[in-house]
């Protein structure tokens, strides 16, 4: 079975520019999620899907960050504009079923940002 | 306060040991708790899930959950240097839409 999917693996832009993130999750998940992992910190959830509508983007910053999932199966991800303490790694995760509270979440390998 | 706190570490051991992993929570409604891997460069990937209070193994991995003291652990046993990663904690509730709470991570060095 093939994992979680994410592109590009690194990017480098100059703040204030703008840069998309790109999942394909597991085939046949509901579920899609994007988190924020700060270097020495735990991911934290910026947004999740269930098909293609949103659950839950209480922790999205909405000034600068959006997020899409056309067709309830591929997302981006975007900032527009970049700033310095955006520097993260995004990660993008899928699970099978939402709302039991069981539902094993499945993690790509991330999108490493430098804001320079 | 942070609702999950763990150790950062590093915390670094010899093959062979047994290790002590931690965390302490401070949302009582919290009922699933896991523990996720992560090396170097990688996504994290799900070790071990509990359910409520209690107990559970898996080969040289034991997960423990405490709700009266809001803490919960993971050893793991003969340690090997391929168990040198990050470890976090994260735990959700009934109701909560699956939406993972996690602690910032406890990186594990096993050396030879």
């Amino acid at each position: 079975e093939a994992g979680v999917a994410q592109s590009p693996r690194y990017k480098i832009i100059e703040k204030r520019q703008s840069v998309a993130f790109w999942c394909n999750p597991i085939s046949g998940h509901a579920t899609l999620y994007w988190y924020q992992q700060i270097l020495g910190q735990g991911p934290k959830l910026l947004i999740q899907f269930q098909n293609n509508g949103v659950v839950d983007d209480s922790q999205l910053p909405k000034d600068r960050f959006s997020a899409e999932r056309l067709k309830g199966v591929d997302s981006t991800l975007k900032i527009q504009p970049a700033k310095l303490e955006d520097s993260a790694v995004y990660l993008c995760a899928s699970s099978f079923t939402p709302g039991q509270g069981t539902d094993t979440q499945y993690f790509g390998p991330g999108t490493r940002l430098t804001v320079l | 306060q942070k609702e999950v706190e763990q150790d950062p570490g590093p915390l670094s051991v010899p093959e062979g040991a047994i290790v002590s992993l931690n965390c302490t929570y401070s949302n009582s409604a919290f009922q699933y708790f896991m523990w996720y891997r992560q090396y170097s460069r990688k996504g994290p990937e799900l070790l071990m899930y509990t359910y409520s209070s209690g107990n559970k193994e898996d080969g040289r991995f034991t997960a423990q959950v405490d709700k009266s003291s809001k803490y919960i652990s993971l050893f793991i046993r003969d340690s090997q240097p391929s168990d040198s990663a990050t470890y976090l904690c994260a735990m959700t509730f009934t109701g909560g839409g699956n939406k993972l709470t996690f602690g910032t991570g406890t990186q594990l060095k096993v050396e030879l």
